[in-house]
Formats: C-alpha cells, structure tokens, sequence
C-alpha cells in the first residue's frame, strides 16, 4: 500500500554497535519523526525532520541517535554504541500536516 | 511543558461492556488532542481527534469530548467487542508548533473477554 513503510521488522544486535532502521514515508509527506517505544514508558520522540526544496531542519539529535534523510521520503535512524537500554520498538512516522501517520514500527532486541 | 497521563491499565472487560479510559493533559499552547491504537504488532493507527474545546472525535464506536475546562480528554465506547483489545494512547500536538511533535501517555492495554 501507500503507508509508512519501516525495515526491518526485527533487528537483533550485540551491545556497543552500531544499528540503522530504515522508514519509507507516504509521498509528499513534509515531515518525518522518529519515536522509541518502550514498555510502559510510551511512546517519546527522538528526532523529526522537515524537509522542503530548500533544506532539510533537523530535530535535536540526542546523543548516539540521528537521522539521516537522504531522499525526502525515505530516513534512516541510527544509533551509536548500542546499549542494552536502546531496547524497545522504533516507530517512523510522517505527516504533511495532522495527524501523524505511523509505520508498524522495527522492534530492537541489543543483546 | 506539554504532557499527556492516562489511566493505567490493564484493563480487562467482558464483550459489550461499558469502557472508560481516562486521559488529562498539560499544555502551554492550544493543543488538539489524539487517541491513537495499536493492535499486536503493528504501529499506532489514529482512532479519533478533536482540535478544539468542545469538539468531539468519535470513530468505530468510540467517543472523546474536548474538555477544556477538566483538561481532559477521555476515551468511552458503550459496548466493546473482542476485537477492540488492543493498547490505547492518549496524545496531544501543539497547533502551535510547525512541526506538531506528539506527546503520548504511557498507554493502556486493553483486553476483552467473549
């Protein structure tokens, strides 16, 4: 379909590497987040991005995660030095205005 | 700064229940409000919104009422079903923010008994 696309579904990785998950955004879709989602924590935003003719403005990158946007409708998450904690469900998520439209997400196993 | 508390669930009821989950939220701007779903598996799907005070989201049964006043947005469906256990979240968005980040309650799992 036309949805918010998320690879892959389920990512396994020893602690201290480095991982990407990749989203494929709904077509003409401005902006894009990124939300980690742990159990009984929610759902928290990591990073978003807009991303126009112009230029691409960034979310705060938090430390070991950031995005990359190297196409308008695709991103890629990635995160540095896995830890333990990194552990949840990413969701992808893309707009043009509200309401956000979300991906199945990728669920993060770091062993 | 913006946040969203939900009940906390489980919540467990038998098929055509009453169901209420509560949800209240702090904002400094003029939010509108969200609750999202998602079934085993798979991501957050939007079940209803409301983008003013008084105004009220309904889908597939369920309804929330914009309450300005109680800075609430609570989630009710007359009569469940089966397929209506799923993890319910509460979100709002700030108009005011260009980029319309959500911020979610923790969720609430619910389940329903034939």
């Amino acid at each position: 379909g036309a949805g918010v696309s998320q690879s892959p579904r389920y990512k396994v990785a020893k602690r201290g590497r480095d991982v990407a998950l990749r989203c494929d955004s709904i077509s003409g879709h401005v902006t894009l987040y990124w939300y980690r989602q742990t159990l009984g924590q929610g759902s928290e935003v990591l990073t978003y991005s807009q991303s126009d003719a112009q230029r691409d403005k960034s979310g705060r990158p938090s430390g070991r995660f950031s995005a990359e946007r190297p196409e308008r409708s695709v991103s890629t998450l990635k995160i540095q030095r896995t830890e333990q904690g990194d552990s949840a469900v990413y969701l992808c998520a893309s707009s043009l205005s509200q309401p956000q439209h979300f991906g199945d997400g990728t669920r993060l196993s770091i062993l | 700064g913006d946040s969203v508390t939900q009940m906390e669930g489980p919540v467990t009821l038998s098929e055509e229940a009453f169901l209420t989950i509560n949800c209240t939220y702090t904002a400094t701007g003029y939010p509108s409000l969200f609750w999202y779903v998602q079934y085993p598996g798979e991501g957050l799907q939007l079940l209803l919104k409301a983008t003013k005070a008084d105004d009220k989201g309904s889908n597939k049964g369920f309804e929330a009422t914009y309450r300005k006043e109680t800075t609430s947005f609570h989630l009710e469906k007359g009569s469940v079903q089966v397929s209506d256990s799923a993890v319910y979240f509460c979100a709002l968005s700030d108009r005011g923010s260009t980029l319309g980040r959500l911020y979610f309650g923790r969720g609430t799992q619910l389940t329903v008994w034939p």
